[in-house]
């Protein structure tokens, strides 16, 4: 089946540097990837849209200078989270949408950031 | 905005069914989909079910919907200590918007 990856699993970094996380599709090509935010108990709030080659599409109040997107290859997307302040201390997770039909998206495992 | 309606707990006794609820309200909800979330983990689907179909059935699960109320449910048939999980309701308008509407999620707690 369709298996999406992120990298790393958790990460602990210090207020004000930046942290990259990876979204890769291991065994089919991706036209969109998308990444969601979830804070404890609550539901995955969509951030944005990558697809490849093209610049993300961000969901309203959702900062495109603090959250870059990178989405080099069909395999591939990154976001950044520049300048990390301890209020971005969450539950990062991507999906990936394999375009075989309508509507099915693989989500990752997710990623968890702590800013401290 | 579109809004995907869940309770956020139900608990069951090992081997009876479980019902997880959902309503939606975006009228033009072309797929709706169910996802478990283990702790930690993302997310699984579990099945799906596109808007002109009333029942869906795959092995223990169950999925209902109602267009007219816009409502959506899961049944876990014989459910078991590995069911507990946060079970969320998703929806997509399809036609080219690819982007998941989820609910809350409903933790499913399984008593032994």
């Amino acid at each position: 089946g369709a298996v999406v990856s992120q990298h790393p699993s958790w990460v602990i970094c210090k207020s004000g540097t930046s942290v990259k996380i990876e979204c890769r599709s291991l065994d089919f090509q991706a036209t969109t990837m998308f990444w969601y935010r979830q804070f404890p108990k609550q539901s995955l709030m969509l951030m944005a849209t990558s697809n490849e080659g093209s610049k993300a599409t961000y969901e309203q109040g959702v900062e495109k200078d603090k959250f870059l997107i990178n989405h080099a290859s069909l395999t591939l997307s990154t976001l950044t989270v520049t300048s990390a302040h301890p209020e971005d201390s969450s539950f990062y997770i991507c999906s990936a949408r394999t375009g075989s039909w309508d509507g099915e998206q693989f989500f990752g495992p997710g990623t968890r950031l702590t800013v401290l | 905005g579109e809004d995907v309606e869940q309770s956020l707990f139900l608990s069951v006794r090992e081997g009876d069914s479980s019902v997880i609820n959902c309503t939606y309200t975006d009228s033009s909800s072309t797929y709706l989909y169910w996802y478990k979330q283990e702790p930690g983990a993302g997310l699984q689907l579990l099945t799906y079910i596109f808007s002109n179909m009333d029942m869906k059935q795959d092995q223990r699960l169950t999925v209902l919907l109602n267009k007219k109320d816009k409502h959506l449910s899961l049944r876990i048939a014989d459910t078991q200590t590995g069911d507990s999980a946060i079970y969320f309701c998703a929806e997509t308008s399809g036609a080219g918007s690819y982007q998941l509407t989820f609910g809350k999620g409903t933790k499913l707690s399984v008593i032994p």
